[in-house]
């Protein structure tokens, strides 16, 4: 069983462009959310998406969007970036067998805009 | 806004003392609660974790303690060995926000030999 994969691990960007980050999500688990972790900060909610609809939104701009495939892998997009998105981007999946918050994490695309 | 407030920040133990971390919340939907161990350049790991009807629960030399009146739950690493050496973080969700974890500002927790 594979675990939850990510990529690129790392990337730098430009202030104002625009970047794509992927996730695959475990096997079996059909819910994927994303997370920003800002440095030495606890990670914060995103979106989520289930079934390839968002199912949940927190407190990101519109420029933070997103998707989900038919094998539930998952894009993260990010628009006209600033210096305050450098962060950790964690994806984590889950499946409706899942007791609650147990999300099961990638190890994260780390994202430092110039 | 939905928070969860963590302490320490950060805290050195020597190996086989107890790293006690504490972590406070406001929403009283909220129905589980993990920890959530990562080292450096990892995701975040689940650790344990406690529904709100039992105040204790343990699995090795891990322990949780939850006070459902105060809205505080605690983690207790017993024997802390130096691979034990991370940042732990606390969280909390609700099934009726779809599961979506608040997580704590996380404690670094360095256990010295």
């Amino acid at each position: 069983e594979t675990g939850v994969t990510q990529s690129p691990t790392h990337l730098i960007k430009t202030r104002g462009q625009q970047v794509t980050l992927r996730c695959s999500s475990q096997s079996g688990h059909n819910t994927v959310s994303w997370y920003q972790q800002a440095l030495g900060q606890g990670p914060q909610f995103i979106f989520q998406y289930y079934r390839e609809e968002e199912n949940g939104r927190g407190n990101f701009p519109p420029r933070f969007s997103g998707l989900q495939f038919p094998n539930y892998s998952s894009e993260l997009n990010v628009n006209a970036l600033e210096l305050d998105d450098s962060a950790l981007y964690l994806c984590a999946s889950s499946s409706p067998r899942s007791k609650g918050g147990e999300l099961f994490f990638g190890e994260g695309s780390r994202l430092t805009v110039l | 806004q939905q928070q969860v407030k963590q302490s320490p920040q950060s805290l050195i133990v020597q190996k086989g003392g107890i790293s006690i971390i504490n972590c406070a919340y406001e929403n009283t939907a909220f129905d589980y609660f993990p920890w959530y161990q990562q080292f450096p350049g990892k995701g975040p790991a689940l650790l344990i974790a406690i529904r709100p009807d039992v105040s204790e629960k343990k699995e090795g030399r891990f322990t949780i303690s939850f006070n459902k009146s105060a809205k505080q739950f605690s983690l207790h690493i017993m024997d802390s060995q130096p691979g034990d050496s991370a940042t732990y973080f606390c969280a909390a969700s609700s099934r009726a926000a779809g599961n979506k974890l608040t997580f704590g500002g996380g404690t670094r927790v360095l256990v010295k030999p």
